[in-house]
């Protein structure tokens, strides 16, 4: 089964406005990263915030990490069209048989329209 | 210079061939991996690599073998194609296995 869990599945807003996307996951991690993908292009890493950590920034990106709720959140301010890709958060398991094991979930299409 | 390079990029053959995806990164990193995203877009690790030494196979079918002839290298060999192994296949590394990630463009496999 799939460790991470974003919601919602697509989000559609415009130029200028933020976006916030959650991911949701299951057991105990390391670190959790966020991933942005182009259509028909590979994954790009956007960030990785490590379970020791509650919030990170990069740029107009902010994660949030509450392993306590076992969920992260990304939020992008003031989007803009080249923000419209599929967002993905992938976990990376606590235990030795899931050490190095990123676990994706199925993303959330985001479509910024100008 | 591509990070992470990966060949061909479409790839469409007859079920019950066998096809090699062939992937090599220029990072100095020590650990490979092969993913499948399926139609919908979900991401699924198949194998890792760390040091030319295979560290995760996720029930993968044996038809699909992975080759690591060095750390800067990692393959993806699949036997007896079947319409199920019809997806994008994407290779990526990492300096150690829970750092950050970088993909390729991936390989778009269809199976006819």
């Amino acid at each position: 089964s799939q460790q991470g869990e974003e919601d919602p599945q697509a989000l559609s807003i415009q130029e200028g406005e933020n976006a916030t996307m959650n991911c949701s996951y299951k057991t105990s991690i390391n670190n959790l990263q966020w991933y942005r993908q182009n259509s028909g292009r590979g994954l790009v890493h956007l960030i990785l915030i490590r379970s020791n950590e509650r919030e990170k920034h990069s740029g107009r990106l902010r994660v949030t990490l509450d392993t306590s709720k076992k969920s992260s959140s990304l939020l992008i301010t003031a989007s803009r069209a080249a923000d419209t890709a599929s967002y993905f958060c992938a976990t990376d398991g606590m235990t030795t048989d899931s050490w190095g094991k990123f676990q994706f979930g199925a993303g959330t299409q985001v479509v910024v329209t100008p | 210079d591509t990070a992470v390079s990966q060949t061909p990029k479409y790839l469409v053959t007859q079920m019950g061939n066998d096809k090699s995806i062939k992937c090599e990164q220029n990072l100095g990193h020590d650990t490979m991996y092969w993913y499948k995203q399926d139609s919908k877009k979900f991401l699924k690790i198949m194998f890792s690599y760390n040091n030319k030494e295979l560290i995760i196979n996720e029930t993968v079918p044996n038809r699909f073998s992975p080759k690591s002839p060095d750390k800067a290298h990692l393959n993806l060999h699949i036997n007896s194609l079947e319409l199920g192994d019809s997806a994008v296949y994407f290779c990526a590394s990492s300096q150690g296995a829970a750092a950050e990630a970088f993909f390729g463009q991936g390989t778009r496999l269809t199976v006819v």
